[in-house]
């Protein structure tokens, strides 16, 4: 079964830092990996999304990589700034064939606070 | 504009009385979801659908029904809630069911059962 883990599970930075986001899962196996980001009070609004082919995707401020084998994805954020702080997750989607069952799985995500 | 569609947004209700949240995404996607959020448990699938008329359990299905009867909508039926059922639920779409294509989300429904 596919367990996707997030620590810490809260950060505080000061604005302008420079931040990575760690995500693990135990099996390997996946089709993709995509990163959220959550508001409180909100739904989870798509970041990123790396293939299981791809070793990484960036976009604007944020860059996302994945190591497979390693079962570890990261997530950058470039100079960091308060309008960033919200929950951050991740989710593994498992690999099959197109057609059959389709799932993801989440971690718990990561609360980030940026101090002004 | 494109997106995830779900009403209500806040509901209260007491224990048994049928209810149902709706969904509707406006993207032509085929696959739609349903999630509950609860603290410390995170983000969990209760059903999900690949297509018109193709729907399977996700984690935590038992106490709960969908159906998609057409591509657009995906409901979310509790025939008898439960106060364990009281959680945060998300409505989520995409183009394809097997990742290639992000997944779009909901606003939520804060559903308390007394």
């Amino acid at each position: 079964k596919q367990e996707v883990t997030q620590i810490p599970a809260a950060l505080s930075v000061p604005e302008g830092e420079n931040l990575v986001l760690n995500c693990s899962f135990t099996d390997s196996a996946i089709y993709n990996l995509q990163w959220f980001r959550q508001d409180p009070g909100k739904g989870l609004t798509s970041l990123l999304l790396i293939q299981s082919s791809q070793r990484e995707q960036t976009s604007g401020r944020l860059n996302a990589s994945l190591d497979k084998s390693s079962g570890r994805s990261t997530l950058y954020i470039a100079a960091s700034q308060p309008g960033d702080s919200a929950t951050y997750l991740c989710a593994v989607e498992g690999k099959h064939k197109p057609g059959a069952n389709s799932k993801l799985t989440f971690g718990k995500g990561i609360t980030l606070s940026v101090r002004p | 504009e494109a997106q995830v569609t779900q009403n209500p947004r806040y509901l209260i209700t007491v224990t048994g009385k049928k209810l149902t949240v709706t969904c509707s995404q406006n993207m032509n996607h085929e696959y739609m979801s349903w999630y509950r959020q609860d603290p410390g448990l995170g983000l969990r699938q209760i059903y999900y659908s690949m297509n018109v008329e193709v729907t399977d359990k996700g984690d935590v299905p038992e106490g709960y029904k969908v159906s998609r009867k057409e591509k657009r909508n995906f409901p979310l039926i509790l025939e008898s809630p439960s106060p364990n059922q009281t959680s945060l639920y998300f409505c989520a779409s995409s183009l394809a069911g097997w990742g290639d294509s992000p997944l779009h989300f909901g606003n939520g429904t804060r559903l308390t059962v007394t």
